[in-house]
């Protein structure tokens, strides 16, 4: 069965940067794309961005470019999803999720999340 | 970047009522359109994509219609099981949007 096991929970100082993981099994890694999805305490959902693990080719959103950065390692069937420049509102809960059948699909598996924490 | 907003923010129901949740888009975003149920504590379960199709293992109590800019979510009888937050979330083009949530209260 499709699982995604992220990385445990992070407690970072202002500034400083995050790599959190996300370990795929129970598909073909390299077929799916992964996404990145925030959640802050108490709020909405926030699509961070996309990598295609086949070509590593990456989208992010506007918002997040320049301090994103996600990556894949094949070898492993991993992603990674790195933040610089950490503020404290960017204290929420990561959750990568893989599509439902490919480019332009939603996300249908999602891991269980990783909360990250900014506080000085 | 599509502006996706949802209403109402929160709902209050009872068990066996039928609701109805609306996601307006500022562009057309033809029926790609994901709805979510989350629960507290919990990942997002997607419920529905394009639109109207639905997740297999999904009750048929849930149903999605509309495209273009607006679409609905409806929920044909409440089951207790059913209170929790819902998002919509378009696919048309990156970056992907959500709705800012209906939370569906007792």
């Amino acid at each position: 069965q499709v699982q995604l096991v992220q990385s445990g929970a992070e407690v970072r100082k202002p500034g400083a940067s995050v790599k959190v993981s996300c370990k795929a099994s129970g598909y073909p890694f390299t077929s799916y794309y992964i996404h990145w999805v925030r959640q802050a305490p108490g709020q909405g959902l926030e699509w961070m961005g996309v990598i295609n693990p086949f070509g590593d080719d990456t989208t992010y959103a506007q918002r997040f470019k320049g301090r994103v950065m996600m990556t894949r390692d094949t070898s492993t069937g991993t992603v990674y999803m790195a933040l610089s420049s950490l503020k404290s509102d960017d204290t929420a809960v990561y959750y990568c999720a893989r599509d439902y059948y490919g480019s332009g699909s939603p996300e249908r598996y999602w891991g269980q999340g990783t909360l990250v924490t900014v506080s000085s | 970047d599509i502006q996706m907003t949802q209403s109402p923010s929160t709902l209050s129901a009872s068990v066996g009522d039928r609701v109805t949740i609306t996601c307006r888009a500022s562009q057309s975003i033809s029926d790609w359109l994901a709805w979510y149920q989350q629960k507290p504590g919990k990942a997002p379960k997607l419920l529905i994509y394009k639109a109207s199709s639905l997740e297999s293992e999904v009750p048929s109590r849930f149903s999605g219609s509309g495209s273009g800019t607006e679409l609905t979510l409806t929920i044909s009888s409440l089951q207790p099981e059913d209170f929790a937050t819902y998002y919509c979330q378009q696919y048309n083009s990156y970056p992907y949007t959500f709705g800012q949530g209906t939370k569906l209260e007792i």
